[in-house]
């Protein structure tokens, strides 16, 4: 069965630094989706992106974060200058999406890149 | 926005036992899935169901979508089935919203 990967599963970097969290979603899926989980909380939606560009965000998803799409199988999570609060499990997802009146399709989800900030 | 609660937040069960987890949720739903996160973090998709009743082996579900809950059965416990059960909804929308919205999650021990 197609999976969703993510790579790193674990980084660890210094406050301020730049990191990218890597993410191939299932090939024949349209939509892309970052989730984010805080030690012992629940998951919290960062961003969708749909046809090349943001489709919804949440109040996470601050100026420090941004996401592309850089070329047909790559999606990619960047967060410019880390603070200690960044710290997460990050999950990327992708989806087929839904037609017009019909219930969405599922989620499938990465196995998770576990971000620390030190 | 919606509103998702799921219940218990903790269980201890005794291997072989059976439980039920629930979620509401508080507005209509165009999506509806069962989560598992296991020791490592992964979070494991168990259930598809936005609405009606399926059957995954010793799982199954049940979404009654118009009282807006759903279950999720588990028989035959195992110390494998152990971890974090969540329930995850996505608010109908006629433009289309694509965002997933997790409960709090049920804390599930099974013990030997």
């Amino acid at each position: 069965e197609p999976e969703v990967t993510q790579t790193p599963s674990h980084q660890v970097t210094q406050m301020g630094q730049e990191v990218i969290l890597r993410c191939v979603p299932i090939s024949n899926h349209l939509y892309f989706y970052w989730y984010r989980q805080i030690l012992g909380q629940k998951v919290e939606f960062l961003v969708s992106f749909y046809n090349n560009e943001i489709s919804e965000k949440s109040e996470i998803f601050d100026d420090q974060f941004s996401v592309e799409r850089p070329d047909g199988s790559n999606f990619t999570l960047k967060i410019r200058s880390t603070k200690l609060e960044d710290s997460a499990m990050y999950f990327c997802a992708s989806s087929v999406g839904r037609e017009w009146g019909s219930y969405n399709s599922p989620l499938h989800f990465g196995n998770g890149t576990r971000l620390t900030v030190t | 926005g919606i509103q998702v609660e799921q219940s218990p937040p903790d269980l201890i069960l005794q291997e072989g036992a059976n439980s039920t987890l629930r979620c509401n949720f508080s507005d209509s739903v165009n999506n509806l899935q069962w989560f598992h996160q296991n020791p490592w973090g992964q979070l494991i998709n168990l259930f598809y169901i936005p609405s009606g009743t399926k059957q995954n082996g010793r799982l199954s579900a049940t979404t009654v979508a118009t009282e807006r809950y759903s279950l999720l059965y588990i028989s035959s416990s195992q110390t494998t089935d152990s971890g974090v059960y969540f329930c995850a909804v996505e608010p109908y929308s006629g433009a289309g919203s694509y965002q997933l919205t997790f409960g709090k999650g049920t804390k599930l021990s099974v013990i030997p």
